[in-house]
């Protein structure tokens, strides 16, 4: 059983507030990402880290920016929300590959609705 | 670079019907591949995986193979059930990349 959790699991906000979507993860994985996912259900990765200290941009272009202070914990924040920012958010943990972790668990997802 | 390709939907089928969702590939190097199911109002679940040609992966009826020679991993279920409604996303990873290659997904409906 994977444990992976994102908190808020929904959350509505107004123009130009600043927000941080949780990630945590107990299972000691050095690889954390964030995804987005359109109402296309297409998945488009825009954040990753390999561990601690290490943050790196995806596929993406993101105004979202990320943090790895610790191990178990991901943070997303936009400093400034804006419509456009209106998406699931998924967070995803796994093994280094170098270990055969291949396989990323995922959290329950953020849905966010900026008004 | 790495993509996949899958099979667009939704696809709709009637309870106990075969299921076929195609998927394709094209990667450098030697990919291990996956796919994912996700659950209205959940984050994606490991459905099976295949790591080397010819391998078979298997899960809840389910079923893969990685077929080399046609850079092919179609997902097939014998039997649907209205709890198999999903979307099924199909994906590969390479050691150069490090990372996941996501298909655009496919949704299926399945109906009573």
């Amino acid at each position: 059983e994977a444990d992976i959790y994102q908190t808020p699991r929904y959350l509505v906000i107004g123009t130009g507030k600043k927000i941080t979507l949780e990630c945590s993860q107990t299972m000691g994985h050095d690889k954390m990402y964030w995804y987005q996912q359109d109402p296309g259900m297409e998945l488009h990765l825009i954040h990753y880290s390999y561990g601690v200290n290490s943050t790196e941009k995806g596929d993406l272009s993101s105004e979202s920016t990320v943090s790895r202070i610790r191990t178990e914990h991901f943070p997303l924040t936009l400093e400034s929300a804006r419509p456009s920012h209106t998406s699931q958010y998924l967070c995803a943990s796994s093994e280094d590959h170098l270990a055969g972790g291949y396989e990323q668990y995922f959290g329950p997802g953020t849905r966010l609705t900026v008004t | 670079g790495n993509s996949v390709t899958q099979m667009e939907g939704p696809v709709t089928l009637s309870e106990e019907a075969f299921l076929t969702i195609n998927c394709t590939y094209t990667a450098t190097g030697y990919p291990s591949l996956f796919w994912y199911v996700q659950y209205p109002g959940e984050g994606l679940q490991l459905l099976l995986k295949a790591t080397k040609a010819d391998d078979k992966g298997s899960n809840k009826g389910f079923e893969a193979t990685y077929r080399k020679e046609t850079t092919s991993f179609h997902l097939e279920k014998g039997s649907v059930q209205v709890s198999d409604s999903a979307v099924y996303f199909c994906a590969l990873f390479t050691g150069t990349a490090s990372k996941l290659t996501f298909g655009t997904g496919t949704r299926l409906q399945v109906t009573l």
